[in-house]
């Protein structure tokens, strides 16, 4: 079956934009996380959506957002960006369980100038 | 508070030389452990969890309770184990936490 895809693969903004990332998880998965992952702070959580609610969330700023839709689609939103926001963002799709394996996207790679 | 060390920002070893990768955790109740492995330019992958108990790529990892610890080894290093290594563990029934290591970066030399 078709794996996590993440898009778009690469992206550049200039500080102050604001930017939309989207994830398809796995056929079937109903569970969605973001991570952000940088050289220096290693793999960071951001939040995980379950059936379209929020039901993690790391300790990220109000200026990152996300949600859910009904065909377990995720997008995810940061606003007024800083030059610390660049990184790799990742989305991994799981089953609804509490536990199991998470199946990871190939990333999102954003640049803030 | 619910967290998982993995006190090793980088590991290098000799080609052919045993691996010990660090991990411990603190939660309370009875997580599942995993191991995650990213090799260069590959996504983010599931190596092995403590509940299958089975050695992958010659890797293993015990859980001990004990100690709250998940450290991954392997007996002979080989270049192409080269990656970086994250820990991770899952809340057990009722929570939903999912809970990563800063991660470990090894470097097979030859």
């Amino acid at each position: 079956k078709a794996g996590v895809t993440q898009t778009p693969r690469y992206l550049i903004k200039t500080r102050g934009q604001q930017v939309t990332l989207s994830c398809s998880p796995i056929s079937g998965h109903r569970s969605v996380s973001w991570y952000q992952q940088t050289p220096g702070q290693g793999l960071q959580f951001l939040f995980e959506y379950f059936s379209e609610t929020q039901r993690n969330k790391g300790n990220f700023p109000g200026r990152f957002s996300g949600r859910q839709f009904s065909n377990s689609r995720s997008e995810m939103n940061v606003s007024t960006l800083e030059l610390g926001d660049s990184a790799l963002y990742l989305c991994a799709s799981r089953l609804a369980g509490a536990s199991g394996e998470q199946y990871f996207g190939p990333g999102t790679r954003l640049t803030v100038t | 508070a619910q967290r998982v060390t993995q006190p090793e920002k980088l590991l290098s070893v000799f080609k052919g030389a045993p691996v010990e990768l660090k991990c411990n955790y603190s939660y309370s109740g009875s997580p599942e452990l995993f191991w995650y492995v990213q090799y260069s330019r590959q996504r983010l992958q599931l190596l092995l969890r403590h509940i299958s108990r089975e050695s992958i790529k010659g890797f293993t990892a015990d859980l001990n309770k004990g100690e709250t610890s998940f450290h991954l080894k392997k007996p002979f290093a080989q270049e192409e184990d080269s990656a970086m290594y994250y820990c991770a563990l899952s809340g057990g029934s009722g929570t939903y936490k999912y809970i990563f290591g800063t991660g470990t970066r090894l470097k097979v030399l030859a």
